[in-house]
């Protein structure tokens, strides 16, 4: 089956920070969305984006479908960016493991 | 907004118990889908639904069934609890265009944690 891996697994970032997760997919996917996990253990949906770039504040997303990869950026990061940040894919929402990330003040 | 709400935030069951965990979608979605989450794991699919008593296996239904006898009702099931089924339970929902290969956005519940003891 579709293999979805993330990278880095962890990530500790200073305030203010900007930082780039990345989501690279074994196959091609017909869908892919961006989650955030809180502290509290729920999902958040930040984007769905099969292809192209899209922005939400400081967030933003590029997926390369021919290249079977998306991109999460993260500009200006404060605290409560803090978190487990998925990336899932195909009509299954196959997900990757996460990357953890922890903003420190 | 969508809503997708599931019964308990917490739950602490017996080895042997049969367990029901229930979800509920407020958008009409088509499909609602079954995960647990453990550590170093990520997310894993366990069952999904398109459509009223239609279901597919995710990757992990081994000891688990699914009961969708509502559109907006999506019910996970362990017939006999086991401690291996202590985990973090969550349900989600998306809407379905044309096709299966066609989806729009998952939205998430709260999310149930077990404990079989």
């Amino acid at each position: 089956g579709i293999q979805v891996e993330q990278s880095p697994p962890d990530l500790i970032l200073q305030e203010g920070a900007n930082s780039t997760l990345r989501c690279n997919f074994s196959d091609s996917v017909n869908n892919l969305q961006w989650f955030h996990q809180n502290p509290w253990g729920q999902l958040i949906n930040l984007f769905y984006i099969p292809s192209g770039t899209k922005q939400n504040g400081r967030l933003s997303a590029t997926t390369v479908a021919t290249e079977r990869y998306s991109l999460l950026y993260i500009s200006s990061s404060q605290t409560t960016d803090s978190g487990v940040y998925f990336c899932a894919g195909t009509y299954k929402y196959i997900f990757g493991t996460g990357t953890r990330l922890k903003v420190l003040a | 907004d969508v809503k997708v709400t599931q019964s308990s935030r917490y739950l602490v069951k017996r080895t042997g118990e049969k367990v029901f965990l229930e979800c509920v979608q407020d958008m009409d979605h088509e499909n609602m889908f079954w995960y647990r989450q453990d550590p170093g794991l990520g997310l894993r699919l366990i069952y999904f639904s398109y459509d009223v008593k239609m279901k597919e296996k995710g990757d992990i239904p081994e000891g688990y069934s699914v009961s969708r006898e509502k559109k907006e009702r999506f019910s996970l099931i362990l017939e006999s609890a086991s401690t291996n089924q202590t985990s973090m339970y969550l349900c989600a929902s998306s809407l379905l265009t044309s096709g299966r290969a066609i989806l729009y956005e998952q939205y998430f519940g709260p999310g149930t944690r077990l404990t079989v003891t």
